[in-house]
């Protein structure tokens, strides 16, 4: 059974705080997304990750950063977290096969910044 | 520029008729879409996928119509179930072999029993 995790599923922080958001997938796929969703937004790319320690920049990458030091974890660094940055954070992972292979998601970290 | 579009951001149907959920798209270089289907406080999941040399393409309760010329989609769910109140998004590739997708605002469907 695939399974992406992530650390918390709700997490309050302050504003100006550096916030860390991890996920681990089981599967040995190569790709791993991070999202936000927004009411009346969907979900949109923050950053992707194509191998260990590649990464591309999403739609809205301003104010996030990634790590991806082992194939199984993605992380995604809120360097000084914003309200702005209060939303649903969902990962991802993917096999790098092909452009139809399916991405399997995470539970989501619903974090709220105050 | 959202390239893959949902207008209706929510829907009401009854147990048992149908619902329809829609979804526009503005690249004619799209060659393929999949809908995916969230429940609250979870991921979305894969639901049905349709290649662009395909119109329509069934699977179970689901079947997705594929309308090229409009560049638009339509998700039909029948009979609709109190179960499959949930939100559906559409997603189509980015152009490139990248794996990314992009994805629509969202649909929230609410069956009533």
């Amino acid at each position: 059974d695939v399974k992406v995790t992530q650390s918390s599923r709700y997490l309050v922080k302050r504003t100006g705080e550096k916030v860390f958001l991890e996920c681990v997938q089981d599967m040995d796929h190569e790709n791993m997304f991070w999202y936000r969703q927004d009411p009346g937004l969907g979900l949109r790319l923050i950053y992707f990750s194509y191998d260990v320690k590649m990464k591309e920049k999403g739609d809205i990458p301003e104010g996030y950063s990634v790590s991806r030091e082992k194939k199984e974890r993605f992380s995604l660094i809120l360097e000084s977290a914003s309200t702005n940055q209060t939303s649903m954070y969902l990962c991802a992972s993917s096999l790098r096969s092909g452009l139809r292979d399916t991405q399997y998601f995470g539970p989501g970290t619903r974090l709220t910044v105050l | 520029d959202q390239q893959v579009k949902q207008n209706s951001p929510s829907l009401s149907v009854q147990e048992g008729r149908i619902s329809i959920l829609n979804c526009d798209y503005t690249n004619s270089m799209f060659d393929y879409f999949l809908w995916y289907k969230k429940y609250p406080a979870e991921g979305p999941t894969f639901l049905i996928s349709i290649s662009s040399i395909k119109d329509k393409n069934e699977d179970g309760r689901f079947t997705v119509f594929l309308n090229k010329s409009a560049k638009h989609l339509s998700l039909h769910i029948v009979p609709s179930q109190p179960g499959d109140s949930a939100v559906y998004f559409c997603a189509a590739p980015y152009s490139g072999n990248t794996g990314k997708l992009i994805f629509g605002q969202g649909t929230t469907l609410q069956v009533k029993p």
